[in-house]
């Protein structure tokens, strides 16, 4: 069964430093990956996805994600945090058979702090 | 820009009520979906709709059901309202395979 893991509930971070928000994924075929980005009582924003080709995918708000296979993980990246990055991520993986096709799964969630 | 928006904000009902969440979109996409949130469990996928008068259940559709009998437009239904229902709703389209799905505003629902 297909799954993604957030193996941090917070990340802290002073501004003007990388970011790094941790991603694992488990799915039996090709792995397509998602990053959302969610501010205070709001729905969930689209960053980025990895379908298939680089590794390293650019998106939004100059995020980027690098795609590792052989450690099965997707992690989030910036190379210099803004406190208005503050947020909460997730990330998800579509599902890999049958009539999970249609659907994403959600990892529970990083609350990213930028701290000035 | 795709727009899907969900009919409240903000909702309180008490325990017992029947409560309809409405949820629109106005891209043609095939697929709509209800995930509720609640704190340290992310994202949990309630019922999703592949097409007109389509549904399949997700994860948690218990005290749950849905409608959707036009494209656009995804309905969620709680039959018999209750504590624990208490959450934040989020409804979700996308088109079929590789897309991203875009997600409403959301709404916060509060039985007592």
């Amino acid at each position: 069964a297909q799954s993604v893991a957030q193996p941090e509930d917070q990340v802290n971070v002073a501004e003007g430093n990388p970011l790094t928000v941790k991603c694992t994924y488990s799915v039996s075929g090709n792995p397509y990956l998602f990053w959302y980005v969610q501010y205070p009582n709001r729905g969930l924003q689209f960053l980025l996805k990895y379908i298939t080709g680089d590794n390293l995918v650019k998106g939004s708000y100059g995020f980027e994600a690098e795609f590792n296979k052989s450690q099965t993980s997707f992690h989030l990246k910036k190379p210099s945090a803004l406190v208005s990055d503050s947020a909460l991520y997730f990330c998800a993986v579509r599902g890999d058979r049958g009539s999970t096709l249609g659907r994403l799964y959600f990892g529970r969630g990083t609350q990213l702090t930028v701290w000035p | 820009d795709v727009k899907v928006t969900q009919s409240s904000r903000y909702l309180v009902k008490r325990t017992g009520e029947k409560v309809f969440l409405e949820c629109v979109q106005d891209m043609d996409h095939e697929n709509m979906f209800w995930y509720r949130q609640d704190p340290g469990l992310g994202l949990r996928l309630i019922y999703f709709s592949y097409d007109v008068k389509m549904k399949e259940k997700g994860d948690i559709p218990e005290g749950y059901s849905v409608s959707r009998e036009k494209k656009e437009r995804f309905s969620l239904i709680l039959e018999s309202a209750s504590t624990n229902q208490t959450s934040m709703y989020l409804c979700a389209s996308k088109t079929g395979g590789l897309s991203e799905a875009f997600f409403g505003q959301g709404t916060r629902l509060t039985v007592v």
